[in-house]
């Protein structure tokens, strides 16, 4: 079974730019989060979609960062305009529909904004 | 506020010397600890699922326990593959899946 994949595995933009960021979760699981860690600090819920909805987008740090997820299947995170302190590593994972289910991370997208 | 602390925040073994990680957690209504290993570049890999204090799961070295404000991670007789970045993370009482990390602990276990 494949596991979550993101793409790309690196990026690396100029300040004012717009990256998007894409995530396959795994075949079947309706549940879809994204994380991200900074430097130095921990890694910090995003948001989180129940097949096509936000279910809760609690995390997201203002309105430059836009999530979606057409269809319920794959998912996109942009950042539009990138600032500086959007550098850091963008992780995507997914479970089953069940809350309780353990939550299956990608490799992550290190996005460097300079 | 919810918060998870995981000490200590490095650890350097020699192979064969057992010891334990500490995730110390305040969340309302804990609907689950999760363990994860990380190794670098990639990205967080699941070990175990908690649900009540009291419980404890097992996994070749690895043992995890759980209290009412903590669980800990032990490791017994460490081999150099067990070298990675452990990190506890919390689930709370809610309509959402949004998990609370710790900032982790580094292992390194020397040959």
């Amino acid at each position: 079974e494949a596991g979550v994949t993101q793409f790309p595995s690196h990026s690396v933009i100029e300040k004012g730019q717009t990256v998007t960021l894409r995530c396959d979760p795994i075949s079947g699981h309706d549940n879809l989060y994204w994380y991200r860690r900074v430097m130095g600090k921990e890694i910090k819920f995003l948001l989180h979609f129940v097949k096509e909805s936000k279910q809760d987008e609690s995390g997201m740090p203002n309105n430059r960062f836009l999530a979606e997820r057409t269809g319920g299947t794959y998912s996109t995170l942009k950042v539009q305009p990138a600032e500086l302190e959007d550098s850091g590593v963008y992780f995507c994972a997914s479970s089953p529909l069940a809350l309780a289910e353990t939550q299956y991370f990608g490799p992550g997208t290190r996005l460097l904004v300079l | 506020e919810d918060q998870v602390t995981q000490s200590p925040e490095a650890l350097r073994l020699q192979e064969g010397e057992s010891s334990s990680l500490n995730c110390s957690y305040t969340v309302s209504g804990l609907r689950g600890l999760f363990w994860y290993r990380q190794d670098p570049g990639k990205g967080p890999e699941f070990l175990f699922t908690l649900y009540s204090a009291g419980e404890e799961k097992e996994k070749e070295r690895l043992k995890a326990t759980l209290t009412k404000k903590e669980s800990f991670l032990h490791i017994t007789a460490p081999k150099p593959e067990d070298s990675a970045t452990y990190l506890c993370a919390v689930r709370r009482g809610s309509n959402t899946g949004k998990l609370i990390f710790g900032q982790g602990t580094t292992l390194q276990v020397k040959p």
